[in-house]
């Protein structure tokens, strides 16, 4: 069993649409991450939050604690999005999920 | 910039033969990671170093050794024991080792079997 579980896998969305990407994790932590993987492979950090919702830009990071599941929220969503958005919560040790790989078409 | 650099972007390796990853952080941190990521799955421990001189195995450091001489260096060989070695690397590092502390990551290295 995977200490985080990330749906969907794949994401494919036209220009403008609202996405959801889920995070549920079973290790106890006190703030989970979200970042994003270039298709170059390297990664940055987006989000940290260990309550509530966090907003950037168009993206939006929302957790819940008690019920140990984050949602990562794109708004207006445009091609530069495409990458793979990974969430990561810190326990002992960083438990990764596999990754959702989104592709917005023009 | 601060940042952490990861040499070279794309490695291959003959059969037998011990290849080492670089990894260099100029961000004074002082805990860094290798991890290594296969497709459809996410990124798994290797080792990690949160103090110069000292290092610790994570979930899959079978075939793998580093060293932690300098505080921005912490590089990776991957010796002739790993038999599946071809995958994606990355090198990351955090102010300290702790839950709310983001890590920092390199571009990667690709390894590749000749």
């Amino acid at each position: 069993k995977n200490e985080v579980e990330q749906s969907p896998q794949n994401l494919t969305a036209q220009e403008g649409e609202f996405i959801t990407i889920n995070c549920s994790y079973s290790v106890g932590i006190s703030a989970l991450h979200w970042l994003q993987q270039h298709p170059g492979g390297g990664i940055v950090s987006l989000f940290m939050l260990s309550s509530g919702k966090k907003k950037h830009g168009r993206l939006i990071a929302t957790i819940n604690i008690q019920e140990k599941h984050s949602s990562l929220h794109i708004t207006a969503s445009h091609p530069r999005d495409s990458a793979v958005y990974i969430c990561a919560a810190p326990s002992n040790q960083f438990y990764f999920g596999t990754g959702t790989s989104l592709t917005v078409i023009p | 910039d601060g940042g952490i650099t990861q040499s070279p972007k794309y490695l291959f390796r003959k059969e037998g033969q011990n290849v080492t990853l670089s990894c260099e952080q100029n961000l004074n941190h002082d805990a860094m990671y290798w991890y290594r990521q296969d497709p459809g799955q996410g990124l798994r421990l290797i080792y990690y170093s949160q103090i110069v001189n000292d290092f610790q195995k994570g979930d899959i450091a079978e075939g793998y050794s580093v060293s932690r001489e300098k505080k921005e260096s912490f590089p990776l060989t991957v010796t002739s024991a790993q038999k599946n070695p071809t995958a994606f690397y990355l090198c990351a590092s955090s102010n300290y080792q702790g839950a709310n502390q983001p890590q920092h990551f390199g571009d990667g290295t690709r390894l590749s079997i000749l």
